[in-house]
């Protein structure tokens, strides 16, 4: 898997936007990025994942780089829900895991 | 669809003791996980299995054994249960269609976990 960094944390105000950076410079072609979070104390929860065009679902919209060693996921309207670990995966879907780093601990505050 | 369960949600036990952990999902999926979690870190893979009769050691198996006797079902064993085993347990399960062009063999879905103390 190729390594990522996040900054340890965030805040964010509520029915802002949240912009959450994760940096990949390593990632080889056939590596996805994914993006979980995790409310506390609770499971893990898979949001989005993309190869190298943006993607956007019902949670939220991701955002790759042209150059792939970089991306933004975000949260157009952000709540106190939102509160939570967002953690930034790279890896290939052959390897059939995932490793998890530290994450981002976004705070929204109201 | 309950999804991802694990039982027990809560359990103390003293150093020496074993237990058993069970995840269970009622999605059809071919791939389960045991992670674990230590306070302020991120989840951590001990065990995992690509099908029904099938283990793989993860990260850190030391201390832990799995078995997959049947395919919505994947547990978890402490023989001799350990202070630094003292976490937080969750299960996941995912489908991979094969295709790398999806990428949807990534998209785990997790357990609400179990909380270990070991005393």
């Amino acid at each position: 898997d190729a390594k990522t960094t996040q900054p340890p944390s965030m805040d964010c105000a509520e029915g802002r936007a949240a912009n959450l950076p994760c940096n990949h410079s390593t990632i080889s072609g056939n590596e996805y990025v994914y993006w979980y979070r995790q409310i506390h104390s609770q499971g893990p929860q898979y949001i989005i994942h993309g190869l190298k065009n943006n993607e956007t679902n019902e949670m939220a919209s991701l955002i790759i780089t042209e150059d792939r060693k970089s991306s933004t996921l975000i949260l157009p309207h952000a709540t106190l829900r939102d509160t939570a670990v967002y953690y930034c995966i790279a890896t290939r879907v052959s390897a059939r895991q995932l490793t998890f780093g530290s994450g981002t601990q976004l705070t929204v505050l109201p | 669809n309950a999804g991802v369960t694990q039982t027990p949600k809560f359990r103390v036990l003293k150093t020496g003791q074993s237990m058993t952990l069970l995840c269970a999902q009622d999605m059809n999926h071919e791939y389960m996980y045991w992670y674990r979690q230590d306070p302020g870190m991120g989840l951590r893979l001990i065990h995992y299995s690509v099908g029904e009769g099938t283990t793989a050691k993860g990260e850190v198996p030391d201390g832990y054994n799995v078995s997959r006797l049947k395919k919505q079902n994947f547990l978890l064993g402490l023989e001799s249960a350990a202070p630094s085993q003292t976490s937080v347990y969750f299960c996941a399960s995912t489908h991979w269609d094969g295709s790398v062009t999806s990428g949807s063999g990534g998209e785990q879905f997790f357990g609400p976990g179990t909380r270990l103390t070991v005393l």
